[in-house]
């Protein structure tokens, strides 16, 4: 089955404690990012990666660290949490190019951090 | 920037229809999506207009106009798993960026079916 899978679904961390936020998609995907969702506004993108070692910021970046060493994965790394970044975070991915399929994001399940 | 305005919330009756709007300012505007949000889910993809006019799929149809840098989402035939958040997202052609297609997503709008 085509899918983004995402770990941990839910943690619950205290400040300053680094995690990493696993995602891997089996798609095949140039496109990767992270999206956090906050009550009110909507989904905000943290950073994307065209490709393998290729990474970018998107909006609300401050915090937060990617890498993609692998097509298939890009974990979304905390090295200090702290509380406002409790949030839900999603990381989706998408073809890119003229291609079908490229205007279409496909979601992980997401992931619920709560940092104490 | 890119910005994005749709109403945070619309009541609609099982069987009815509704619409729900989608006004966008960008600068390289490359087309324009919809996704579907239930209570705990993941979003999932409706629909993409990047030319003017209707999209119809099933009993969603989605509508743009470029001109008026408006969209909208139509559901006809409402049923109660209707009951969900719906974002628009713009699909902006970055500058300088090599190619990059940013996505920026609207605040949502969330749509109660009642009986």
């Amino acid at each position: 089955e085509a899918q983004v899978t995402q770990n941990p679904r839910y943690l619950i961390t205290v400040t300053g404690k680094k995690l990493t936020v696993t995602c891997s998609q089996n798609m095949n995907h140039e496109y990767m990012s992270w999206y956090r969702q906050d009550p009110g506004l909507g989904l905000r993108q943290i950073y994307y990666s065209m490709n393998v070692e290729v990474t970018d910021k998107g909006d609300v970046p401050e915090g937060y660290k990617v890498s993609r060493k692998e097509k298939r994965n890009f974990p979304l790394i905390l090295e200090s949490p702290s509380p406002n970044q409790t949030s839900l975070y999603f990381c989706a991915s998408r073809k890119t190019g003229r291609v079908a399929g490229a205007n279409v994001l496909t979601f992980g399940a997401g992931s619920r951090l709560t940092v104490l | 920037g890119q910005s994005l305005e749709q109403p945070s919330e619309v009541t609609a009756v099982e069987g009815a229809i509704v619409q729900i709007n989608c006004t966008y300012q960008t600068s390289g505007f490359y087309g324009l999506s919809w996704y579907q949000q239930h209570d705990g889910g993941a979003p999932t993809f409706l629909s993409y207009n990047g030319l003017d006019g209707l999209e119809e799929t099933g009993r969603f149809s989605s509508f743009l106009s470029r001109s008026d840098s408006y969209g909208y989402l139509l559901l006809q035939e409402l049923q109660m798993k209707d009951s969900a958040s719906y974002f628009c997202a713009v699909r902006d052609l970055l500058l300088n960026s090599g190619g990059y297609q940013k996505v920026t997503f609207g605040t949502g709008t969330k749509l109660q079916v009642i009986p």
